[in-house]
């Protein structure tokens, strides 16, 4: 399996623009995971999908993000508008349940000028 | 709801010495405990998980950990480190029965110096 997919790699955008990232989960696994990383705060846990339905996403930050899952094999994440404090590596984990690991993507470096 | 604490935010070492990485939890019901590890401009992987069973886990490279219930905590250990260590480390914490959304600590940095 090639694990979990994300792309891009490496985005840079300036302020106000919109920025979607994606990933592809691996195969068979019924939950998706997306996380964002930064120096101040860490891991922040955005959204968790289970069975393509949103269960929580008390971690998106604002209305400016916002998360689709429109089949098991693709999920989204955009941003619309960007602003420089969305820089961060933003990454998209999956699993098969609760005793099961989670299974990272490289991840999405952002950067928002 | 459950919470963890990585009590060193960075551990210098050098090459050949043991390592002990520190993780104290706080759950009212049972948990499942994971250590994973990031390497530079890499994603998470796991190194070693308890689920039940022998509180002694022994994960890849070298790496295990010993769950302790009474002192609610879950520290990582490796005998003699390498350079190629050298990574940051989250323990995670979910709750038998309970959601699917891991709890990660905020990270410790393993640096092993030649």
């Amino acid at each position: 399996d090639a694990g979990v997919i994300q792309s891009p790699r490496h985005e840079v955008t300036e302020m106000g623009q919109e920025v979607t990232l994606r990933c592809k989960p691996i195969s068979g696994h019924n939950s998706l995971f997306w996380y964002r990383q930064t120096m101040m705060r860490g891991l922040e846990l955005l959204i968790y999908f289970n069975n393509n339905v949103p269960i929580d996403d008390s971690g998106m930050p604002e209305d400016r993000f916002s998360a689709k899952m429109p089949n098991a094999s693709f999920s989204t994440l955009k941003i619309q508008p960007s602003e420089p404090r969305d820089s961060a590596v933003y990454f998209c984990a999956s699993s098969t349940g609760q005793q099961e690991t989670q299974y990272f993507g490289p991840g999405t470096r952002l950067l928002v000028l | 709801a459950q919470s963890v604490t990585q009590l060193d935010s960075q551990v210098p070492v050098f090459e050949e010495a043991p390592v002990e990485l520190r993780c104290n939890y706080s759950s009212s019901v049972s948990v499942y405990l994971f250590w994973y590890v990031q390497y530079p401009n890499q994603g998470l992987q796991l190194l070693l998980k308890y689920l039940s069973g022998s509180t002694l886990v022994k994960g890849i490279n070298g790496f295990e950990a010993e769950f302790n219930k009474s002192q609610t905590s879950f520290h990582l250990r490796k005998p003699s480190v390498h350079i190629s260590d050298t990574a940051e480390y989250f323990c995670a914490v979910r709750t038998v029965g309970g959601s699917y959304i891991p709890t990660f600590g905020r990270g410790t940095s393993l640096i092993v110096h030649p």
